[in-house]
């Protein structure tokens, strides 16, 4: 079973266009985040939700809008797809917002063309 | 403020041979540290951490770090290293405000 799971795995798409990358996890946590890798590896957190509720929310432009439905979801999605938002998008989830351990999944490979 | 600084990007080692990934923090108060992997088209995968107790810390396969805070390092150490460890290691630290903060990271290349 996969603890934290992404969906997809590699997403290419046009300059312009609204996507949507959706992030499970079976592990029973409180808190989930999304971090974003550039090409240069650079992991940099964007967003972290605790029981639903919004409690990181990094310098982010706003068409990036994550939500989340319940505390085992985390979606995150991107309007007005831009040339510099190609990168892997991972989603991690914690026991709680401490953050003692986090457990991230495989990423989204996301190219912007 | 705290942050990561990780003093290798990049390390080749030989199979079997030891191998050191060096991690600095900067922070005035208690940290948590943690060093993760990336395996090539991976998540990260955590490796070990330090939260509190002994310097000390032993991970997985066979990964071994040791928290020294007057050098405010946490460096990463394996006495015997496989072709399977070729990967990216990351150095993380978590801030006073559950942020996750990692550093650059080191490509580990292992050849045989």
């Amino acid at each position: 079973d996969t603890a934290v799971s992404q969906t997809p795995k590699y997403l290419v798409t046009q300059m312009g266009n609204d996507k949507s990358i959706k992030c499970e996890q079976n592990l029973g946590h409180d808190t989930m985040y999304w971090y974003k890798q550039d090409s240069k590896k650079f992991l940099k957190i964007m967003f972290s939700y605790n029981n639903k509720e919004l409690i990181i929310n990094e310098t982010v432009p706003n068409r990036f809008s994550p939500k989340s439905p319940d505390k085992a979801h985390l979606n995150l999605h991107i309007n007005s797809l831009e040339l510099g938002d190609s990168a892997v998008y991972f989603c991690a989830s914690s026991p709680t917002q401490e953050g003692t351990e986090a457990f991230f999944g495989q990423g989204t490979r996301l190219t912007v063309v | 403020a705290q942050s990561v600084t990780q003093l290798d990007s990049q390390v080749p080692v030989f199979e079997e041979a030891p191998v050191e990934l060096r991690c600095n923090y900067s922070s005035s108060v208690s940290v948590y540290l943690f060093w993760y992997v990336q395996y090539p088209n991976q998540g990260l995968q955590l490796l070990l951490k330090y939260l509190s107790g002994s310097t000390l810390v032993k991970g997985i396969n066979g990964f071994e770090a040791e928290f020294n805070k007057s050098q405010t390092s946490f460096h990463l150490r394996k006495p015997s290293v496989h072709i399977s460890d070729t990967a990216e290691y990351f150095c993380a630290v978590r801030r006073n405000d559950y942020k996750l903060s990692f550093g650059a990271g080191t490509t580990v290349t292992v050849r045989a």
